[in-house]
């Protein structure tokens, strides 16, 4: 069973733009995780956020976590035609394994 | 380091053949992870191993799904007799300590088509 739900399923922006994936889950967590895929390709790790942080940056990238809301957002500011891929958070629900959301898919046009 | 490496990167078969998926993980990693990736289900953990031991393979589907780790370079996904349903894309994945503080870093897939 999938532990994250992201929202919105497919995201269409232009380039310059910011972009806002959430991620939902339902058990409790010791860290949550962010990956992107591109198509046909595998997934790359973005960025980790631990349970006891509230918001980590990364380049253009910056992630929240509310977990007395059991969410997380990841904003990429000025979005480039490059950024174009599906979004995935994953979380641990307190085992040694992740379990990875339905993810985002990111349009961004040129 | 040349990241996960896993072969074939593409596999048609007929229905009722047997299937073998490689993957070498990162030198160094002790943990390896099997995913699978349909429209339908998502990605999903089929099983992980730590330091060639396999820990749990809740997520394999059924019999007809093995998977070894005969070494620290080396793991082998099977399936006997492959079915229509097997269809997917399948990643190996492998990290420096527990998947769920680390960083996973994953290989390129294995498209199956069973037809």
């Amino acid at each position: 069973s999938q532990q994250g739900e992201e929202d919105p399923q497919a995201l269409s922006i232009q380039e310059g733009e910011n972009a806002t994936m959430n991620c939902s889950y339902k058990t409790s967590i010791n860290n949550l995780q962010w990956y992107r895929q591109n198509s046909g390709r595998g997934l790359v790790h973005l960025i980790l956020i631990r349970s006891n942080e509230r918001e980590k940056h990364s380049g253009r990238l910056r992630v929240t976590l509310d977990t007395s809301k059991k969410s997380s957002s990841l904003l990429i500011t000025a979005s480039r035609a490059a950024d174009t891929a599906s979004y995935f958070c994953a979380t641990d629900g307190n085992t040694d394994k992740l379990i990875f959301g339905t993810g985002t898919r990111l349009q961004v046009f040129p | 380091d040349a990241g996960v490496i896993q072969s074939p990167r593409h596999e048609v078969t007929e229905m009722g053949q047997e299937v073998t998926l490689r993957c070498k993980p990162i030198s160094g990693h002790d943990y390896l992870f099997w995913y699978r990736q349909t429209m339908m289900r998502g990605l999903e953990l089929l099983i992980y191993f730590n330091n060639n031991v396999p820990i749990d393979d809740s997520g394999m589907p059924e019999d007809r799904f093995s998977a070894k780790m005969p070494n620290a370079s080396f793991s082998t996904l099977k399936i006997q007799p492959s079915e229509p349903r097997d269809s997917a894309v399948y990643f190996c994945a492998s990290s420096q300590g527990t998947g769920a503080y680390n960083e996973q870093f994953f290989g390129p897939g294995t498209r199956l088509t069973v037809l």
